[in-house]
């Protein structure tokens, strides 16, 4: 099956400073990723996604870079403010299927 | 966006009694549905796919006759763990297939079995 790795497993960043967050994953095959936020006690939200037509996707703060070649993805937060503070998962399909095999969570703290 | 509903947001329960968690997307059909557990600090374990109308597909290692799981409808997806044991304590989370094979999550469960 698809395997993901995702680093760092913590990451701690000053208020205002960029944060980012790498994936790799081992199917070639595989065309969208998505990013999760969640806060404790809560269930995943997605934030972004990108699909490997485009190697670069934004939404305001948050932006999305994918490599087919390296076969690796990363969640960049730029401004990072306190209510940043989460864990984030990467995601990759299955061998194309609708499950998603997981990374291992990046927990992010904004320093004030 | 999607919105996915997932219920009870937290149960207490005593060991060798049966816990039912609904999932619901509010907003779109959904034929297909997981279910995951996760322990603290630590990734989503997809235990089961739920599939309208038809059986759940289980993980390797996850037993069905302990976790019963039910996809009704296009829009309704629950999980029973039956015969609780403290061991089952954890948290679980639904997700729900929506447009363009995006995953939405449900709020988890937080289940302690006393």
């Amino acid at each position: 099956g698809e395997n993901v790795e995702q680093h760092p497993s913590t990451l701690s960043v000053q208020e205002g400073d960029s944060a980012v967050i790498k994936c790799t994953y081992s199917d070639s095959a595989s065309n969208y990723f998505p990013w999760y936020k969640q806060e404790l006690g809560k269930g995943p939200q997605l934030i972004i996604d990108i699909r490997s037509n485009v190697g670069e996707k934004k939404d305001q703060r948050i932006a999305v870079t994918l490599n087919k070649t390296a076969k690796h993805f990363s969640l960049h937060i730029t401004e990072t403010q306190p209510e940043d503070s989460a864990v984030y998962f990467c995601a990759a399909p299955n061998f194309g299927n609708e499950k998603l095999t997981f990374g291992t969570g990046t927990r992010l703290t904004i320093i004030p | 966006g999607a919105v996915v509903s997932q219920h009870p947001s937290r149960v207490i329960c005593k060991s060798g009694t049966s816990v039912k968690i609904e999932c619901r997307s509010l907003d779109f059909q959904a034929t297909t549905m997981f279910w995951y557990r996760q322990f603290p600090k630590q990734s989503l374990m997809l235990m089961a796919t739920s599939n309208e109308g038809s059986k759940a597909t289980y993980e390797q290692g996850v037993e069905k006759d302990k976790f019963l799981i039910n996809h009704a409808s296009l829009t309704l997806s629950t999980l029973t763990v039956t015969s609780a044991h403290p061991e089952d304590s954890s948290f679980y989370i639904c997700s729900a297939s929506g447009q363009h094979e995006k995953l939405f999550f449900g709020s988890g469960t937080q289940l302690s079995v006393l």
